[in-house]
């Protein structure tokens, strides 16, 4: 079993959907969890961080569910500008910060 | 400007060769990544060090070497071991050891010609 799996993918949605990515991970003792989101061909970049109590920064929320090590980024009113490949990281679970990642889901918006 | 720095952008590398992809950050980060990333796949850590003069092996260590003699450097050399070379390689850096998010380089890619 993968340490952090995600959808598959790929998600074609229209303008203006709203998109949901689920993630699962193994270790149950990880202390942090992130999404970052990946263009092509491009560097990761951190999207935000996701936090026991559930935070939404604009049209993202991602919520973090640690009984059933489960993560969630929902994406609002999706844009052309959101197609990329979302990735979910999660790190710590004892000793050193390693950040393991998801194998990525990739959206595409279209008009 | 804050950040990090991978170089080259583009390597070309031949069959036998060993090179050296070069990490620069001067965030004050005290933990550095090195991964690598196939096409249509995630990343595959293959070495991190938490603090200076230490690293660990990650998941796909063979073939790769890396130091970490100052705090701001991370070089990652890939030998003529590494049977599969041709890739993309990201570095990355975090605050400290205690699971705080990482920011990435803009990559190097890597072709065995």
């Amino acid at each position: 079993r993968k340490e952090v799996e995600q959808d598959p993918g790929p998600f074609n949605v229209p303008e203006g959907a709203t998109v949901a990515f689920n993630c699962t991970y193994s270790n149950s003792a990880s202390q942090s969890f992130f999404w970052y989101r990946q263009d092509c061909r491009k560097e990761p970049k951190l999207l935000m961080s996701v936090y026991s109590s559930g935070n939404e920064d604009g049209r993202f929320t991602a919520q973090l569910n640690r009984a059933s090590q489960y993560i969630s980024l929902l994406i609002r009113d999706s844009k052309l500008s959101d197609s990329a490949t979302y990735l979910c990281v999660v790190s710590g679970g004892g000793g050193y910060n390693k950040l393991i990642f998801g194998a990525g889901t990739r959206l595409a918006v279209h008009p | 400007d804050g950040g990090i720095t991978q170089s080259p952008k583009y390597l070309f590398r031949k069959e036998g060769q060993n090179v050296t992809l070069s990490c620069e950050q001067n965030l004050n980060h005290d933990a550095m990544y090195w991964y690598r990333q196939d096409p249509g796949q995630g990343l595959r850590l293959i070495y991190y060090s938490q603090i200076v003069n230490d690293f660990q092996k990650g998941d796909i260590a063979e073939g790769y070497s890396v130091s970490r003699e100052k705090k701001e450097s991370f070089p990652l050399t890939v030998t003529s071991a590494q049977k599969n070379p041709t890739a993309f390689y990201l570095c990355a850096s975090s605050r400290d050891s205690r699971n705080t998010e990482a920011f990435f380089g803009q990559g190097t890619r890597l072709t065995v010609v």
